[in-house]
């Protein structure tokens, strides 16, 4: 059974800092990874999709990166800004299904 | 394109009654999906539909959920009768498979509290 961990669970870090945030995934058989962002009270916005068959995307500020066969992505967050406060989700897209496997996520504060 | 689109935003009702939910897809994607996120639980999928077809709903907790898609651009997610437990954020998602990366979509969410 696919499971999906972040860590770590919240991050509090300082206007303009650099920062990763980690997901692991037990297994390796997956179709896609997608990253989202999510505010208080608010929907999920997409932020990032990374293939299977690719190692990274970047978005402005963003990347992410995959490593399929040791189970790992990351979320690479540059120059960060108080705007930046959310919750961040990876989830994954098992092979053979259209379903989305969601981490717990990482709670992100950005302190001015 | 005005995103995915729910109603209500927020629905507060009494244990016993029947709850709809609804959902318009981004239009042209062929695949939605039905999500239910609470603390204890984080996101879990519930149900999801390709071109109206319901493919997997092993995540729908007991029969008091159903959930239909009679056309492509309009869904429902109802829960009959409702219970306190029930209380959660329901969320509408769509993606486009079909020559489409398969990004999915969310909607803002309907906030539910059974009292």
């Amino acid at each position: 059974k696919q499971e999906v961990t972040q860590i770590p669970a919240a991050l509090s870090v300082p206007e303009g800092e650099n920062l990763v945030l980690n997901c692991s995934f037990t297994d390796s058989a997956i179709y896609n990874l997608q990253w989202f962002r999510q505010d208080p009270g608010k929907g999920l916005t997409s932020l990032l999709l990374i293939q299977s068959s690719q190692r990274e995307q970047t978005s402005g500020r963003l990347n992410a990166s995959l490593d399929k066969s040791s189970g790992r992505s990351t979320l690479y967050i540059a120059a960060s800004q108080p705007g930046d406060s959310a919750t961040y989700l990876c989830a994954v897209r098992p092979t053979a299904t259209n379903k989305l496997i969601f981490g717990t996520g990482t709670l992100l504060a950005v302190q001015p | 394109d005005a995103g995915v689109i729910q109603s209500p935003r927020h629905e507060v009702t009494e244990m016993g009654q029947e709850v709809t939910l609804r959902c318009k897809p981004i239009s042209g994607h062929d695949y939605l999906f039905w999500y239910r996120q609470t603390m204890m639980r984080g996101l879990e999928l519930l149900i999801y539909f390709n071109n109206n077809v319901p493919i997997d709903d092993s995540g729908m907790p007991e029969d008091r959920f159903s959930a239909k898609m009679p056309n492509a651009s309009f869904s429902t997610l109802k829960i009959q009768p409702s219970e306190p437990r029930d209380s959660a954020v329901y969320f509408c998602a769509s993606s486009l498979h079909r020559g489409g990366a398969g990004e999915q979509f969310f909607g803002p969410g309907t906030r539910l509290t059974v009292l």
